[in-house]
C-alpha cells in the first residue's frame, strides 16, 4: 500500500525548534518530488516547501523562508522538515504529499499537529 | 504569487443535486489546476488534476473544466459522502497556492 506517515509534531514554545518526519512506503520514494503543506486550525491549506527527487532544488513559502529547512534521505525513504524560530502563526497540522509522475499531488499523509505556545 | 479566488465560499445542497464550484487564477496557468476534497480531521484527497483529468478511483460524478483562467469543479448527482470542503490548487509554479475553499453542506 502506498503510504506517507508524518511524525514529530507536538507542543513547542515560541522561538523553539521541531523536526517533522514523513516516512514513505509502498512506492519508489527516490523517484518522487515531495512537498510539505500546512493547515492552521479552522483555516485553509497552505503550501510550505518543495524538494526535488534527488534533494534539489528546494523551495519555500515566504512565511517560512530562513526558518524552515526541507531535506530527504532516499536511503531511508524519509522526508524531513526542520522548523526553527517557531512562531504562534506556525501552529497547524502539517502534511507531506507526493508529486505523481503526472505532477499531481496524489498521495498525502494523515498529518501531524504542531502547536506553538508558551 | 498567483492568487486563486474561489466561489462560492459555502453552499447548501441536497442529495442528487448538481453542484458547481469555480476558481479563477490571477494570471494564465495553462491547465495546471487540481481539485481536492477534505473532510474534517482528514487529509486532502485529490479528485481532479490538470483541470479535467479524473484521479484514479474517484467517482465519475466529479468532473473538471477550464476556460482561460477560470476553472470549474462539477459534482453531478451529489451523494451523502460528498459533503465536505473543496479546494482548488494551482501547481503551475511555486509557491503553489490554494483557493480559500468551498464548504458543501446538507440543505
Amino acid at each position: 500500500e502506498v503510504q506517507l506517515v508524518e511524525s514529530g509534531g507536538g507542543l513547542v514554545q515560541p522561538e523553539g525548534s521541531l523536526r517533522l518526519s514523513c516516512a514513505a512506503s509502498g512506492f519508489t520514494f527516490s523517484s518522487h518530488e515531495m512537498n510539505w503543506f500546512r493547515q492552521a486550525p479552522g483555516k485553509g491549506l497552505e503550501w510550505v516547501s518543495y524538494i526535488g527527487s534527488s534533494g534539489t532544488p528546494m523551495y519555500y513559502a515566504d512565511s517560512v523562508k530562513g526558518r524552515f529547512t526541507i531535506s530527504r534521505d532516499n536511503a531511508k525513504n524519509s522526508l524531513y522538515l526542520q522548523m526553527n524560530s517557531l512562531r504562534a502563526e506556525d501552529t497547524a497540522v502539517y502534511y507531506c504529499a507526493r508529486e505523481a509522475s503526472f505532477d499531481a499531488l496524489d498521495v498525502w499523509g494523515q498529518g501531524t499537529m504542531v502547536t506553538v505556545s508558551s | 504569487a498567483i492568487q486563486m479566488t474561489q466561489s462560492p465560499s459555502s453552499l447548501s445542497a441536497s442529495v442528487g443535486d448538481r453542484v458547481t464550484i469555480t476558481c479563477r487564477a490571477s494570471q494564465g496557468i495553462r491547465k495546471d489546476v487540481g481539485w481536492f476534497q477534505q473532510k474534517p480531521g482528514k487529509a486532502p484527497k485529490l479528485l481532479i488534476y490538470d483541470a479535467s483529468r479524473l484521479q484514479s478511483g474517484v467517482p465519475s460524478r466529479f468532473s473538471g473544466s477550464a476556460s482561460g483562467t477560470d476553472f470549474t469543479l462539477t459534482i453531478s448527482n451529489l451523494q451523502p459522502e460528498d459533503f465536505a470542503t473543496y479546494y482548488c490548487l494551482q501547481d503551475y509554479n511555486y509557491p503553489f497556492t490554494f483557493g480559500p475553499g468551498t464548504k458543501v453542506d446538507i440543505k
